[in-house]
């Protein structure tokens, strides 16, 4: 079945910094994938998603990149702040949507 | 506010007593689904709803049941819940198929089983 592979586990930056989160999937038939930020306490909640007509996707400090011949695709967060600090899921969807383990960013200041 | 609801949001239970978690949603979405989070596994996905009287399992339905009697509610329900089952768990929704649309997470429920 698809499998989702999100690195790193865990990332710390400055802020002001930017985070650079990355996932690979295995099912070729995939075609969006969508990243979700989850703050202490709450569910997930989608930031930003791309499908696999577009190869990059933009959204103020934050911006998706899609590979599909390599089957990976990353977050980009520019710089960072305080608030950005959370857990960050990555996905790929097909058949059914399959979610990478997760990313927990935390930004100092 | 369009939002999806769960309770209980806190549940501690014992081994084998019957538990039921509900799930609802007021945005008319037809996809309906629940996942469990534990650390180091991400999010998995327990049971999916297509529309009403739609359900087929997810990747870790395992102990667990779903009934989708009206398009709004989609309750979990643990028959003989086992500690293995403690857990994070969130129900989602979304507007058509939840692998290619957003999916709306409700607050989670956290269940301990002791």
């Amino acid at each position: 079945g698809e499998n989702v592979e999100q690195h790193p586990s865990t990332l710390s930056v400055q802020e002001g910094d930017s985070a650079v989160i990355k996932c690979t999937y295995s099912d070729s038939a995939s075609n969006y994938f969508p990243w979700y930020k989850q703050e202490l306490g709450k569910g997930p909640q989608l930031i930003i998603d791309i499908r696999s007509n577009v190869g990059e996707k933009k959204d103020q400090r934050i911006a998706v990149t899609l590979n599909k011949t390599a089957k990976h695709f990353s977050l980009h967060i520019t710089e960072t702040q305080p608030e950005d600090s959370a857990v960050y899921f990555c996905a790929a969807g097909g058949t059914a949507l399959i979610f990478g383990k997760g990313t927990t960013l935390s930004v100092s200041s | 506010e369009a939002q999806v609801t769960q309770n209980p949001r806190y549940l501690i239970t014992v081994t084998g007593k019957k538990l039921t978690v509900t799930c609802s949603q007021n945005m008319n979405h037809e996809y309906m689904s629940w996942y469990r989070q534990d650390p180091g596994l991400g999010l998995r996905q327990i049971y999916y709803s297509m529309n009403v009287e739609v359900t087929d399992k997810g990747d870790v339905p395992e102990g667990y049941k779903v009934s989708r009697k009206e398009k709004r509610n989609f309750p979990l329900i643990l028959e003989s819940p086992s500690p293995n089952q403690t857990s994070l768990y969130f129900c989602a929704s979304s507007l058509g198929s939840g692998s290619f649309n957003e999916q709306y997470f409700g607050p989670g429920t956290r269940l301990t089983v002791t």
